[in-house]
C-alpha cells in the first residue's frame, strides 16, 4: 500500500536556524508530491508542489523541497527559520496511475524567538 | 475566488447518534476529496469523487459512512450510527482533475463524539 513517512514528529528551532523536514514516500510510480502547512488556526494550504521537471522546487515563504526520486524522498528545507513558520506541516503524494492522494502524519514545527 | 465551504465548523454529538457534513467544492473543480484527521495523525482518505462518480472509497468505513456528491457539485458525508471513535476533523478538499492535482482544503468541521 502507498504510504508517507515523515521523520520528525515535532522540531523546535530558533529563529534563525536551518529547517530541514524528512518526507520519504513508498509507491515506485509516477507520483505527484506536495508540503502542506497549516498555521494555527487556518487551514491546510499549498506549501509547493512537484509533479515535473526540475527536481528542486521552490514555494512560499522562502521554502524548497528537492525530489530525489533515487531515494524516494522529497525533503523540505528552509535556510533560516522565523517566528511566522510556526505551524504543522504534512507532506503528501499523488499517484497518477491509481489516483490515489497519500498524507503523512504531518511534523509539528516551533519556532522560538 | 471563492474557497472551499464546509458546514457545520463544530458539531458534539453523543455515541449512536448520527451526523452530516456538507461541503461545497471551488467551482469548476471535479475532484473532491473527504478526509479524517484524528489528533495528531495526517489526513486519512476516505472517498474521493470525480464528478458525481466515485474513484477511491477503500477507506471509508460502509457500515456506518456514506457519502454522496449529487450532480458533481456539493458533497455530503454522513455518519450513522457514530461511535467514540469517529471524534475527529473531517476536511474538505478539490481539485482540478488533471495537471498537479494540488489540493484546496476546506476549514474541516471538528466532531466530538461523547
Amino acid at each position: 500500500a502507498q504510504s508517507v513517512s515523515q521523520h520528525n514528529h515535532h522540531v523546535i528551532l530558533s529563529e534563525a536556524a536551518s529547517l530541514e523536514l524528512g518526507c520519504n514516500y513508498s509507491y515506485g510510480g509516477t507520483v505527484n508530491l506536495f508540503w502542506y502547512v497549516q498555521y494555527p488556526g487556518q487551514h491546510l494550504q499549498l506549501l509547493l508542489k512537484y509533479f515535473s521537471g526540475d527536481p528542486l522546487v521552490k514555494g512560499i515563504k522562502g521554502f524548497e523541497a528537492e525530489f530525489i526520486k533515487s531515494k524516494f524522498s522529497f525533503n523540505l528545507r528552509k535556510p533560516s527559520v522565523q517566528w511566522s513558520d510556526t505551524a504543522e506541516y504534512f507532506c503528501a503524494a499523488y499517484n497518477t496511475n491509481a489516483g490515489k492522494s497519500t498524507f503523512g502524519d504531518g511534523t509539528t514545527l516551533t519556532v522560538k524567538p | 475566488e471563492a474557497g472551499v465551504a464546509q458546514s457545520p465548523r463544530y458539531k458534539i454529538i453523543e455515541k449512536r447518534q448520527s451526523v452530516a457534513f456538507w461541503c461545497n467544492p471551488i467551482s469548476g473543480h471535479a475532484t473532491l476529496y473527504w478526509y479524517q484527521q484524528i489528533l495528531g495523525q495526517g489526513p486519512k482518505l476516505l472517498i474521493q469523487f470525480q464528478n458525481n462518480g466515485v474513484v477511491d472509497d477503500s477507506q471509508l468505513p460502509k457500515d456506518r459512512f456514506s457519502a454522496e456528491r449529487l450532480k458533481g457539485v456539493d458533497s455530503t458525508l454522513k455518519i450513522q450510527p457514530a461511535k467514540l471513535e469517529d471524534s475527529a476533523v473531517y476536511l474538505c478538499a478539490s481539485s482540478f482533475f488533471g495537471g498537479s492535482y494540488e489540493q484546496y482544503f476546506g476549514p474541516g468541521t471538528r466532531l466530538t463524539v461523547t
